[in-house]
């Protein structure tokens, strides 16, 4: 159980278009759902935090009319980079957190991620 | 402010060898602590977590981890590794909001390489 899955798992784009990614929780309900951004060799940064009817919150530096994040249902939410750029190359994962009757309350569960790639 | 350290970026480690990966954290409360690992291109899967009570906790794959509120560190150990254990490791914090836990602050990772 606990199964967070992530559409698509790689994307090519161009310059200036706009990439919509996906994050389902497969067999909970999530009312918290994540998104990181992880640079290669390096470590896993929070751009966001998204809960289910309300506007996402996000961490300093990250643009949030650059990045837009949807929480549409408590088993979906998108992550949208819109006029992308080759800077906007990343590998970019989900994390959903299940609410009250679910799975364990306590934890993040992870998607596989996103490798985004802007030519 | 919160952090994570991870002071080995690359660890190589011979098959049957024991290992320990060292992970130290900064947070001004009782933290909830978590290690992840990671294979290439994959994403993160939970090894073990700790939020209370025993400081010794137990995960999958045979991994435990030690909770040491004295040294702040919650090192992860496996007493024989496979080579199969050859992926990416990340501590992680998580604040403590009464038994919610909030966003996650990951350290930068250990590299995990394993010799025949």
């Amino acid at each position: 159980g606990a199964v967070v899955s992530q559409h698509p798992s790689r994307v090519i784009c161009k310059s200036g278009t706009s990439v919509k990614i996906e994050c389902r929780s497969l067999d909970f309900q999530a009312t918290t759902m994540f998104w990181y951004r992880q640079f290669p060799k390096k470590s896993l940064m929070l751009m966001a935090t998204s809960n289910e009817g309300s506007k996402a919150t996000y961490e300093q530096g990250v643009e949030k009319d650059k990045f837009l994040i949807n929480h549409a249902s408590l088993t979906l939410s998108t992550l949208t980079v819109t006029s992308a750029h080759p800077e906007d190359s990343s590998f970019y994962i989900c994390s959903a957190q299940p609410g009250a009757g679910g799975a364990s309350t306590d934890t993040q569960y992870f998607g596989p991620g996103t490798r985004l790639t802007v030519l | 402010a919160q952090s994570v350290t991870q002071p080995d970026i690359h660890i190589t480690v011979s098959e049957g060898a024991s290992l320990e990966l060292r992970c130290n954290y900064s947070y001004g409360a009782t933290p909830y602590l978590f290690w992840y690992v990671q294979s290439p291109g994959q994403g993160l899967q939970l090894l073990l977590k700790y939020f209370s009570g025993d400081t010794l906790v137990q995960g999958i794959k045979g991994f435990e981890a030690e909770f040491k509120r004295s040294q702040s560190s919650f090192n992860l150990r496996k007493p024989s590794v496979h080579w199969s254990d050859a992926a990416e490791y990340f501590c992680a914090v998580g604040a403590n909001y009464g038994g919610s836990q909030g966003n996650l602050i990951f350290g930068k990772g250990t590299k995990l390489s394993v010799k025949p």
